[in-house]
């Protein structure tokens, strides 16, 4: 079956502008996890759906940042007013009910000039 | 302080050897999760435990509750393993997040 899809893969936005990037997860899939991955850096976490329970926002690092997510499908990541510094691989990943294993998308390259 | 910590940083290794990379964490945690990631970028569920042992083909994963530490083997190692393997551990009181190790960087020479 298909796996995670993210898009754009690539995304250059100039400084200011907001984005949106996307995650399609695996059909069935109820949780669904936004990292981030900075160069040279390990992923950091910053939203958890799970359902149709409250997310997880624990980890968005500024109110800059907000994802929502429709039911137990896409989910959508906003990043209003980019900065220099939120020049990531932005990862996707999903997965099945009561268990905790992973599978991640591609990702989206952000860089912002 | 990273509450994972992952080691080697970095790993050189010839083909055909066996290769050993350590995951150590603070506190109890609820599971584990190994992940490869490839120079492309793309990340690769590899194992998720919360005791004993997994194999799957020449890979292998180890968990000691009592010491808190993880190792993943990989025997009979081949140019196409070199990747990034990462260590990632789920805290009981750590809600819905995983907490990520830096890493370790392999790569196998020819």
């Amino acid at each position: 079956g298909a796996g995670v899809s993210q898009s754009p893969s690539n995304k250059v936005t100039e400084k200011g502008k907001d984005v949106e990037l996307r995650c399609d997860p695996i059909s069935g899939h109820t949780a669904l996890y936004w990292y981030r991955q900075r160069l040279g850096q390990g992923l950091e976490f910053l939203i958890y759906f799970q359902g149709n329970s409250a997310p997880d926002k624990s980890g968005l690092p500024s109110d800059r940042f907000s994802a929502e997510r429709t039911g137990e499908s896409v989910s959508t990541l906003t990043i209003q007013r980019t900065q220099q510094e939120d020049s990531a691989v932005y990862l996707c990943a999903s997965s099945r009910p009561g268990n905790y294993e992973q599978y991640f998308g591609p990702g989206t390259r952000l860089t912002v000039t | 302080k990273n509450e994972v910590e992952q080691s080697p940083q970095n790993l050189t290794a010839q083909e055909g050897e066996f290769i050993t990379i350590n995951c150590s964490y603070s506190v109890g945690i609820s599971a584990l999760h190994w992940l490869q990631q490839h120079p492309g970028g793309g990340i690769v569920s590899l194992f998720m435990l919360s005791s004993g042992k997994k194999k799957h083909g020449r890979l292998i994963a180890t968990i000691n509750i009592q010491e808190k530490h993880s190792s993943l083997h990989i025997t009979a190692s081949h140019p196409r393993d070199s990747a990034v393997y990462i260590c990632a551990v789920r805290f009981p009181w750590g809600g819905n997040q995983f907490y990520f190790g830096t890493g370790t960087s392999l790569t196998v020479i020819p």
